[in-house]
């Protein structure tokens, strides 16, 4: 089946620790997104990668690093800087250009214990 | 002001009724525009995509008001599994493209 994974699903971290989410895609795509959601609120914009080997911060980078040297993975790591991490997870795809349409791994829940 | 704005609801609306939402936009290099659905504590998904003519699915309507910079998006005899949060999404093209996603309208349909 083509789509993206993420993994793992959920994930509890004791604070002062790294931890790193995994996304993978077989859907071809160019560019690969991390967003984050807080509960009841929108998504926003943690990362994003247009080619391999580069990538952009977005509207909320800090505390996070990312890495893309496959097309198929973006994996994110949420660093012991990230002060508040608990939260849920999309990574997201799609092929650059107007019109084409952004699709979404199934989530990774983080909480902090 | 945000790039997108939605109104954050909730809309409680009985089965069967008619719903509208809408969505704005700031930027008029907006180029793109979708529905996407999102189930609490799930992934969102594409609903629909916006053409400039309009369109439908079924018991979606989208369309698209350019010189208002706003969509909309109505259904029509609401369902109990309609019950979801609403995302308008917007890609821009200015020099690359930009995708940014509003932060939701929430509905209820209640029995």
């Amino acid at each position: 089946d083509g789509g993206i994974t993420q993994s793992p699903k959920y994930l509890f971290r004791k604070e002062g620790q790294n931890v790193t989410l995994s996304c993978e895609q077989n859907l071809n795509h160019d560019a690969m997104y991390w967003y984050r959601q807080d509960p009841g609120q929108g998504l926003r914009l943690i990362y994003y990668s247009q080619i391999v080997n580069d990538f952009q911060k977005g509207d909320i980078a800090e505390g996070y690093s990312v890495s893309r040297e496959k097309k198929e993975s973006f994996p994110l790591t949420v660093t012991s800087a990230q002060k508040n991490p608990t939260a849920f997870y999309l990574c997201a795809s799609n092929m650059q250009g107007a019109g084409n349409t952004i699709y979404f791994g199934e989530g990774s829940w983080l909480t902090v214990v | 002001r945000k790039e997108v704005e939605q109104d954050p609801g909730p809309f409680n609306v009985p089965e069967g009724a008619t719903v509208a939402f809408n969505c704005t936009y700031s930027n008029s290099a907006s180029q793109s525009f979708f529905w996407y659905r999102q189930d609490c504590r799930k992934e969102p998904k594409l609903l629909m995509s916006v053409y400039s003519s309009g369109n439908e699915d079924g018991r979606f309507t989208a369309q698209l008001n350019r010189a208002s910079q706003y969509i909309s998006l109505l259904i029509r005899d609401s369902k109990l599994s309609d019950s979801a949060t609403y995302l308008c999404v917007v890609i821009l093209n200015t020099g690359g493209f930009k995708t940014i996603f509003g932060a939701g309208t929430r509905l209820f349909v209640k029995a």
